[in-house]
């Protein structure tokens, strides 16, 4: 079945570091990937919408400057969150979806990410 | 406001029990309700999805219900195991667009 592979699985680092995430696309061209942010024992809440080749659209509430996104590559989307503080620890999880075969999002094993 | 209301937010059956968890929806326009798997540390892996043409759709252990008048839907795991102790999310999307996921519920399966 189709894989999302998302690296890395975890990262801890000081506060005022930025962090990449990088979710990739195994086995299928990701025309649209979405980013979502999951609190401990809470449910997911989508960051934001790239589409391959464009501006990503984000979510109510999330900010562009501090979590940028970039969807260069039809399997290739990063996530940077920008000089990183404690409260922006916290569980990132991408999904990527296939728009040509029409199947619904794939989701990878998510990055917890810690700053110290 | 939450577009997908989840219950309960845990619950604890014994082996070989039937786990039922209920979702309910307030917009016409979803047209896709998947149910999503999730242990610690990883992401969610779908389950079973339905759409509102059929009120029910079975795969092995697992059946989604769904009430279209209603706006609800349902996930039954029969004959439930230890294994099946996971989180367990509700979601639901318009045209497999933005995905609106409910509150989860925590399910542990009594040895």
């Amino acid at each position: 079945g189709a894989v999302v592979s998302q690296h890395p699985s975890r990262v801890i680092c000081k506060s005022g570091t930025s962090v990449k995430i990088e979710c990739r696309s195994l086995d299928f061209q990701a025309t649209t990937m979405f980013w979502y942010r999951q609190f401990p024992k809470k449910s997911l809440m989508l960051m934001a919408t790239s589409n391959e080749g464009s501006k990503a659209t984000y979510e109510q509430g999330v900010e562009k400057d501090k979590f940028l996104i970039n969807h260069a590559s039809l399997t290739l989307s990063t996530l940077t969150v920008t000089s990183a503080h404690p409260e922006d620890s916290s569980f990132y999880i991408c999904s990527a979806r296939d728009l040509v075969s029409n199947q619904p999002q794939h989701f990878g094993d998510g990055t917890r990410l810690s700053i110290l | 406001q939450q577009q997908v209301k989840q219950s309960p937010q845990s619950l604890i059956v014994q082996k070989g029990g039937i786990s039922i968890i209920n979702c309910a929806y307030e917009n016409t326009a979803f047209d896709y309700f998947p149910w999503y798997q999730q242990f610690p540390g990883k992401g969610p892996a779908l389950l079973i999805a339905i759409r509102p043409d059929v009120s029910e759709k079975k795969e092995g252990r697992f059946t989604i219900s769904f009430n279209k008048s209603a706006k609800q839907f349902s996930l039954h795991i029969m004959d439930s195991q230890p294994g099946d102790s996971a989180t367990y999310f509700c979601a639901a999307s318009s045209a497999l667009n933005k995905f609106y996921f409910g509150s989860g519920t925590k399910l542990n399966v009594k040895p």
